[in-house]
């Protein structure tokens, strides 16, 4: 699977919109990008995932640039609860479609 | 709906002791997955199951074997528990049906080696 990059840590006023990047410059044609994230110990929660198109659903954005090096999750208005750690995976199809967690970024949303 | 269900929530275990984890879903999810959480880190795979009756090694399996008991269980078991072992352990499940879904995973069983 390729190699993701994200931001140790960010913060956030509430009510605004968080910006959450990562970097996988080595993703090859067939790799989704997924998010998850993990509040306070708590099993991970599935966000959003994608392949070459933006998505959206209830939770958030994701942007994926066009060459597809990087992308962005988008909280259009994060609250409080929003607080956790947010995981970028990059997965390859098939061999057990198995996940790859690295550190992931310590989102803190504000007052 | 529950969705993913590990028990127990939390262990303490002497060195030497074993001990089985157990995890259940309610999805009807052909694919199960156990990971580690250490401190600070993020997930690591230990065992998968693609499907009822077949098992594979993850990134870390030494210390573990496991069981698919049927298609809705997955458990975990630690023959020789040590302390390199306390960790907070997930159990995860998703479908076969459209290889891009997403893992669903559990809350967790957190479990002390001493």
């Amino acid at each position: 699977d390729a190699k993701t990059t994200q931001p140790p840590s960010m913060d956030c006023a509430e009510g605004r919109a968080a910006n959450l990047p990562c970097n996988h410059s080595t993703i090859s044609g067939n790799e989704y990008v997924y998010w998850y994230r993990q509040i306070h110990s708590q099993g991970p929660q599935y966000i959003i995932h994608g392949l070459k198109n933006n998505e959206t659903n209830e939770m958030a954005s994701l942007i994926i640039t066009e060459d597809r090096k990087s992308s962005t999750l988008i909280l259009p208005h994060a609250t409080l609860r929003d607080t956790a750690v947010y995981y970028c995976i990059v997965r390859v199809r098939g061999g057990g479609n198995k996940l790859t967690f690295g550190t992931g970024t310590q989102l803190k949303v504000e007052l | 709906n529950a969705g993913v269900t590990q028990t127990p929530k939390f262990q303490v275990l002497k060195t030497g002791q074993s001990m089985t984890l157990q995890c259940a879903q309610d999805m009807n999810h052909n694919s199960m997955y156990w990971y580690r959480q250490d401190p600070g880190m993020g997930l690591r795979l230990i065992y998968y199951s693609a499907s009822e009756g077949t098992t594979d090694k993850g990134e870390v399996p030494n210390g573990y074997n496991v069981s698919r008991l049927n298609k809705r269980e997955f458990s975990l078991r630690l023959e020789s528990a040590a302390p390199s072992q306390t960790s907070v352990y997930f159990c995860a499940s998703r479908p076969t049906s459209g290889n891009n879904q997403p893992q669903h995973f559990g809350d967790g069983t957190r479990l002390s080696i001493l």
